[in-house]
């Protein structure tokens, strides 16, 4: 179990408003990864970090940013949030043999 | 293009009636075909790693298998408990630059007893 818990597990904000939302691990992992998943899309990929202060983006990184000051926590910031980010954003840390394990999710919805 | 797609979108079983979901794939350089569980409100939980094309691998009712452009997750007489959405993903090597991961939308299985 590589210990990925989120917070918050449902919020729900207003337009215009920036939200974070937190990851942490337990287990030490460099890389962990921000995903998020809609209705008629496989997760795609928001931002990924390997390593404290070393972040890059994926293929759905505008509107977010990402910071990575410990090695266990991992934030993910709508800068201003907007209808269209209203989603389940899912946490992961990858393993060569096992793939992805994520965190249980975040249910945002933005009103 | 790089692509998964996962069929049927949806499947319901009688409990122990057998049945397979297909994930197909175009890619650059497959480096793994992964399949994951995923149940409502949670995160996908892993299930299989496959490498290469013929390989096989199983988990109680579950046994997934691997050809040059599919990847099948069969299921064998089935159980309630069973119904969840499966996902596929493949990790795509283009042979430049980073790994690509790409997930297919998952079918979801609903077993009936």
């Amino acid at each position: 179990d590589a210990g990925i818990t989120q917070s918050p597990r449902h919020k729900v904000t207003e337009t215009g408003t920036p939200v974070t939302l937190r990851c942490h691990q337990t287990e030490n992992h460099r890389y962990m990864y921000w995903y998020r998943q809609d209705p008629g899309h496989g997760l795609r990929l928001i931002h990924y970090s390997y390593g404290v202060k070393d972040t890059d983006k994926g293929e759905v990184s505008d509107g977010y940013s990402v910071s990575r000051s410990k090695t266990e926590d991992f934030l993910l910031t709508l800068e201003s949030a907007t209808s269209s980010q209203t989603s389940v954003y899912f946490c992961a840390i990858f393993q060569e043999t096992y793939g992805y394990t994520f965190g249980s999710g975040t249910r945002l919805t933005v009103v | 293009e790089d692509q998964v797609t996962q069929s049927p979108e949806a499947l319901r079983l009688q409990e122990g009636e057998s049945s397979s979901l297909n994930c197909s794939y175009t890619v650059s350089g497959l480096r793994g075909l992964f399949w994951y569980r995923q149940d409502p409100g949670k995160g996908p939980e892993f299930l299989f790693t496959l490498y290469s094309a013929g390989e096989e691998k199983e988990k109680e009712r579950l046994k997934a298998t691997l050809t040059k452009k599919e990847s099948f997750l069969h299921i064998t007489a089935p159980k309630p408990e069973d119904s969840a959405t499966y996902l596929c993903a493949v990790q795509d090597f283009p042979g430049s630059g980073t790994y690509k991961y790409i997930f297919g939308t998952g079918t979801r299985l609903k077993v009936l007893a």
